[in-house]
């Protein structure tokens, strides 16, 4: 089955550090998403982005299908980013069936 | 905003037992997912629905059923309860058509089997 593998495992930042979360995919996905677990284990949609680049506020994701990657970029980091982050592809046999990562977990130090 | 509610945030069940975990969307979704959660492994499909009535099979379904008799609700099974099903179970729903579609959680349910 197809594999997702995120980069890094584990970040530590200092608040106000820039920051690249990478995800990789072995296989052509229909569709891919970008999650934020906060510490409290609720996940939270960030983007939903097949291809190409989002922005929402001091977040962006870029997706290269071609290539099989998605990057997730954090500009000036604040606690509350802390989480684990995880990137999930829709396999390309309908139903809208999910893999995910294993996660980034980011630790934002004031 | 999709508001998808898990019945319980934290459930104790015991070995054996029959354990129903309840999921309610309200967004009119016809898609419904059950996924558990567990340390270094990420998330995995257990089951998912796509109508009333209808179910398939995710990557783990060993040890679970589900229910689907409303369009709102998915319950997930666990017939006879055992240890290795602690974990945290996520809920997620979202539509059919178009396919390009995001899911939504809901909050999670993190149940312990003693």
């Amino acid at each position: 089955g197809i594999q997702v593998e995120q980069s890094p495992p584990d970040l530590i930042l200092q608040e106000g550090a820039n920051s690249t979360l990478r995800c990789n995919f072995s296989d052509s996905v229909n569709n891919l998403q970008w999650f934020h677990q906060n510490p409290w284990g609720q996940l939270i949609n960030l983007f939903y982005i097949p291809s190409g680049t989002k922005q929402n506020g001091r977040l962006s994701a870029t997706t290269v299908a071609t290539e099989r990657y998605s990057l997730l970029y954090i500009s000036s980091s604040q606690t509350t980013d802390s989480g684990v982050y995880f990137c999930a592809v829709e396999r390309n046999t309908g139903f809208q069936k999910l893999v995910f990562g294993t996660g980034t977990r980011l630790l934002v130090s004031p | 905003d999709v508001k998808v509610t898990q019945s319980s945030r934290y459930l104790v069940k015991r070995t054996g037992e029959k354990v129903f975990l309840e999921c309610v969307q309200d967004m009119d979704h016809e898609n419904m997912f059950w996924y558990r959660q567990d340390p270094g492994l990420g998330l995995r499909l257990i089951y998912f629905s796509y109508d009333v009535k209808m179910k398939e099979k995710g990557d783990i379904p060993e040890g679970y059923s589900v229910s689907r008799e409303k369009k709102e609700r998915f319950s997930l099974i666990l017939e006879s309860a055992s240890t290795n099903q602690t974990s945290m179970y996520l809920c997620a729903s979202s539509f059919f058509r178009p396919s390009n579609q995001p899911q939504h959680f809901g909050d999670g349910t993190r149940l312990s089997i003693l």
